[in-house]
């Protein structure tokens, strides 16, 4: 079955500071889509990024920036120059095999400190 | 604003109750579906309807049931709630197929007294 393991609980960083999240995933399917999402105290969750299992590159959107890397089944997600508007839980997700069925991880509670 | 609307935004009841959560799905949006938050379950899955069929279902209680109307909209019903419901229900929109993503509404946080 599949599984996300986010093993970082809280992590707590200096505005400014670059932040990677980890996200290791397990899967018997060979093609699987790969999501992060962000939910800030507002309590919303907020789509971020979707990816395929067959594209291994990198992706950047502004400050943000996504490692996927098949071989060690990770998923990782980095901040670079932080603010405190990232200041969230974030969670990495997979889809349940041959479903539409989101399988979360625990999420990975960010604060950043001005 | 991810497009997907969520009533009521808060809701407090007593155990016993019965309650009902709506949900709108984005525009052109076939699928819906409703994700449970709580401190010691995470999020996990409920349900999802597809175009007014349901199309799959997670670990969702009898005491729970869902259904989605024609115009696309769904509702969530909790009937017998007792303390352990008190959660945050999502439900998220998506255009229905395997590969897409899945928009979040704002959620409806129930807690149970």
């Amino acid at each position: 079955a599949q599984k996300v393991t986010q093993a970082q609980t809280e992590i707590s960083v200096v505005e400014k500071e670059d932040v990677t999240l980890d996200c290791v995933y397990e899967t018997r399917d060979t093609t699987y889509y790969l999501f992060w999402y962000k939910q800030p105290p507002s309590g919303e969750l907020v789509f971020l990024i979707r990816r395929n299992s067959f594209d291994e590159q990198n992706e950047i959107s502004g400050r943000y920036s996504w490692n996927f890397q098949k071989s060690t089944s990770s998923f990782n997600f980095t901040i670079t120059a932080s603010q405190v508007v990232d200041s969230a839980v974030y969670f990495c997700a997979l889809p349940q095999g041959g479903s539409e069925k989101l399988v979360f991880g625990k999420g990975t509670k960010l604060t950043v400190n001005p | 604003d991810s497009g997907v609307t969520q009533t009521p935004k808060h809701l407090i009841t007593a155990t016993g109750q019965r309650v009902t959560l709506r949900c709108s799905p984005r525009s052109g949006d076939l699928s819906v579906y409703w994700y449970q938050q709580s401190l010691d379950q995470g999020l996990q899955f409920l349900i999802q309807y597809y175009n007014g069929e349901e199309r799959a279902k997670g670990n969702i209680l009898e005491r729970f049931s869902a259904q989605q109307f024609p115009d696309l909209h769904s509702e969530l019903n909790l009937s017998s709630l007792e303390l352990g419901d008190s959660a945050l229900y999502f439900c998220a929109s998506s255009a229905g197929t395997y590969s897409y993503e899945q928009y979040f509404g704002p959620g409806t946080r129930l807690t149970v007294t």
